[in-house]
């Protein structure tokens, strides 16, 4: 079965630091890979999505960018954080065919 | 753009039915139409989907019009642990939406009340 992992569950971090987040996923190959940021009491807003290793597209323009180093490793950084960056982090992974796409558990971000 | 129309809110008594409308005057052919959910603090989970037929699965009902311009999802026996979220999405699938992009919108909290 496959399974889904992000790290950390929590984050506190100071504006201006750097973020580095990581999602991995087991029991499947070359899944197409999302990142979502869900900003408190709105819906979910798709950042970044990839369809295969190094190929990474950004939906929305912003501090943040994203990087597929192995087929089941997705990254989410920022050189710099903002207060605006505060948020549950999402990350999700589908087959590609379809849109039946399976969530991780997230990482609850608060900008300081 | 909002592809999809939700009721911001629904509630619905525990044991009873829940049918959660979405309205998707302008979905195109080629659009399916997905149902996710939201319980708090946890990520969407997949409920169901479909094209054009109703569909059916151990979680949910999807009815869709035969026109194609609204769909309902029906929670047969609902019970407090569907109190969540309900997204409804179109979207094209294949070769028409490369990498399975999904769009979320505001969706509808529904709380299951005993």
């Amino acid at each position: 079965s496959q399974t889904i992992h992000q790290w950390p569950a929590t984050l506190v971090q100071p504006v201006g630091s750097p973020l580095s987040l990581e999602c991995t996923v087991e029991g499947t190959s070359n899944p197409n890979l999302y990142w979502y940021r869900q900003a408190a009491g709105r819906g979910l807003q798709l950042l970044f999505y990839s369809v295969g290793i190094g190929q990474i597209s950004s939906e929305v323009p912003q501090n943040l960018s994203a990087s597929r180093p192995q087929d089941r490793q997705f990254i989410l950084s920022s050189k710099k954080l903002l207060l605006s960056d505060s948020g549950f982090y999402l990350c999700a992974w589908g087959r590609g065919v379809g849109h039946e796409q399976y969530f991780g558990p997230g990482t609850r971000l608060t900008v300081t | 753009d909002a592809k999809t129309t939700q009721p911001t809110s629904m509630d619905c008594a525990e044991g009873r039915a829940a049918n959660l409308p979405c309205n998707h005057s302008t979905i195109s052919g080629n659009e399916y139409v997905y149902w996710y959910r939201q319980i708090h603090s946890q990520g969407p989970q997949y409920i169901i989907h479909g094209l054009k037929n109703n569909e059916t699965n151990e979680m949910a009902s999807l009815i869709i019009t035969e026109d194609r311009k609204s769909s309902t999802l029906i929670l047969p026996h609902a019970t407090l642990r569907d109190t969540a979220v309900y997204y409804c999405i179109v979207s094209p699938e294949g070769v028409y939406n490369q990498g399975g992009k999904l769009i979320f919108g505001q969706g509808t909290e529904l709380s299951v009340k005993p």
